[in-house]
C-alpha cells in the first residue's frame, strides 16, 4: 500500500514551452502533497505544500507564477513549469500524506526528470 | 540554528561488512525522526522512523537506528551490508511542535558505495 506514481517519468522540452508533471496516490487519500526539487548530488528541497481544493503554500524564494501547483482531487496534484529555461532543469519528486490522524509519514514518488534544452 | 546534520557526505563499504551512517539534528524539542534510502534515478524510500518510545528502532531491509536523546543523534546501522545498498542515504525530521502539514526537513544526505 501507499504508492505514489508521477508521470511523465522524464520529459524533455525547449526553452519556452511549458510542462506539466502528474503526481498520483494510487491506493490512498492524500490530503497533502509536498513537491521537491533535488539537484544532482544533493538533497531535496521543498517547493509547496499542497492541500486538496486550496491554493498551495511556496517556500520562499520560489516563483510561484513559474511552478504552478493544483491540487484538485484527494489523489491528484499536478505541477506545471512555466515558460521553462535551462536552469529550470533537475530532478523533480513528489510525496503524499495520507489522511490518518496524527501520521507524518510521507509517501514519495519515482520523481521526474526534467531537461530543458 | 534548527538543522539536521549528516557528517559523512560518503561512505566506501566492503560487501558484509556493517554500516553505521550519522545522523544529528539540532532542534529545540526532539523531532519526529526518518531515514530514507534513494537508489539512482528513484524517488525515496522509507526505511524507519522514530516518534516516541523504544530507542532502538527495526525497519525494513534489515536497518536499524537508535535514537540518543543525550547526543541528539538517530544513527543508522545495518550489520552486513549487501550490493544493493549502494545509495544515498537521507535522515529527516520533522520539528516540534509542527504544523498540520508535518513539512519534512532532510540531511544533505550520505552516499554509500559498496565494493566487493
Amino acid at each position: 500500500g501507499a504508492v505514489v506514481s508521477q508521470h511523465p517519468s522524464w520529459v524533455i522540452c525547449k526553452s519556452g514551452t511549458s510542462v506539466k508533471i502528474e503526481c498520483r496516490s494510487l491506493d490512498f487519500q492524500a490530503t497533502t502533497m509536498f513537491w521537491y526539487r533535488q539537484f544532482p548530488k544533493q538533497s531535496l528541497m521543498l517547493m509547496a505544500t499542497s492541500n486538496e481544493g486550496s491554493k498551495a503554500t511556496y517556500e520562499q524564494g520560489v516563483e510561484k507564477d513559474k511552478f504552478l501547483i493544483n491540487h484538485a482531487s484527494l489523489t491528484l496534484s499536478t505541477l506545471t513549469v512555466t515558460s521553462a529555461h535551462p536552469e529550470d532543469s533537475s530532478f523533480y519528486i513528489c510525496s503524499a500524506k495520507g489522511l490518518a490522524g496524527g501520521s507524518y509519514e510521507q509517501y514519495f514518488g519515482p520523481g521526474t526528470r526534467l531537461t530543458v534544452t | 540554528a534548527q538543522s539536521v546534520t549528516q557528517p559523512d557526505i560518503h561512505i566506501t563499504v566492503s560487501e558484509g561488512a556493517s554500516l553505521e551512517l550519522r545522523c544529528n539534528y539540532s532542534y529545540g524539542a526532539t523531532p519526529y525522526l526518518f531515514w530514507y534510502v534513494q537508489s539512482p534515478g528513484q524517488g525515496l524510500q522509507l526505511l524507519l522512523k522514530y516518534f516516541s518510545g523504544d530507542t532502538l528502532v527495526q525497519g525494513i531491509k534489515g536497518f536499524e537506528a537508535e535514537f540518543k536523546r543525550s547526543q541528539s543523534s538517530f544513527n543508522l546501522r545495518k550489520p552486513s551490508v549487501h550490493w544493493s545498498d549502494a545509495a544515498e542515504y537521507f535522515c529527516a525530521v520533522v520539528p516540534l511542535p509542527t504544523d498540520s502539514w508535518g513539512k519534512l526537513q532532510f540531511g544533505a544526505g550520505t552516499q554509500v558505495v559498496v565494493t566487493p
